[in-house]
């Protein structure tokens, strides 16, 4: 059975700093690996996808992630992070099932502080 | 196009109740998945529909329950509520299933009392 472990309950940032946040899967074949983010007492939203191809995939709001095989690693990264990036970001990886659906299991969740 | 909307937002329930919470998926969308959101559990998949059938089910008891109208959209009914059914649940919907990226709603926020 897939896994998906976020080693970060909780990070804090200052406005304009770089951010990295930390994501590792545990699966037997190539995953599908999302980041989404969800802002308090809403949905969550999704910040970019790896499905296959190029490891290095690009989002929304300035967001990239990449996917790295040897460490079983999709690290969210983005450059110079906002006030309004703070969130709580949760990593996610499908699989498909014996019957070939998809079953999706999220990470524990990153909450993303953001200090002036 | 409209997003996933989830009905009610909020709800309030004594135990020993039963709910029944409405999602409307995003036009064209067949896949409709629920999952179940609190503080010390995180994120956790309920069940999955598809053109009116389950096809993936998540570790809950019996007392969670859904199904899948003609139309696509999607209820979830859990019954004899226990306090620690208090929890937000997220609906979210894939045009098809195996590949593809789903979109939440808003979520229903469930506090039983």
């Amino acid at each position: 059975a897939q896994s998906v472990t976020q080693p970060d309950i909780h990070i804090t940032v200052s406005e304009g700093a770089s951010l990295e946040l930390r994501c590792n899967y545990s699966y037997g074949a190539t995953p599908y690996l999302f980041w989404y983010v969800q802002s308090p007492g809403q949905g969550l939203q999704l910040l970019l996808k790896y499905f296959s191809g190029d490891t290095l995939v690009q989002g929304i709001k300035g967001f990239e992630a990449e996917f790295k095989r040897s460490q079983s690693s999709f690290n969210l990264r983005k450059p110079s992070v906002h006030w309004s990036d703070a969130a709580e970001y949760f990593c996610a990886v499908a699989a498909l099932n014996s019957g070939g659906y998809q079953k999706v299991t999220f990470g524990t969740g990153t909450k993303l502080q953001v200090i002036p | 196009k409209a997003g996933v909307t989830q009905t009610p937002r909020y709800l309030i329930k004594t135990r020993g109740q039963q709910v029944t919470l409405s999602c409307s998926p995003i036009s064209g969308h067949r896949s409709v998945s629920w999952y179940q959101q609190t503080p010390g559990q995180g994120l956790q998949f309920l069940f999955e529909y598809f053109s009116e059938t389950q096809r993936n089910k998540g570790n809950f008891p019996g007392r969670f329950s859904g199904r899948q109208f003609s139309n696509s959209r999607s209820e979830m009914n859990v019954s004899t509520l226990e306090l620690g059914d208090s929890a937000l649940y997220l609906c979210a919907s894939s045009s098809l299933s195996g590949q593809e990226t789903q979109y939440f709603g808003p979520g229903t926020r469930l506090l039983v009392l």
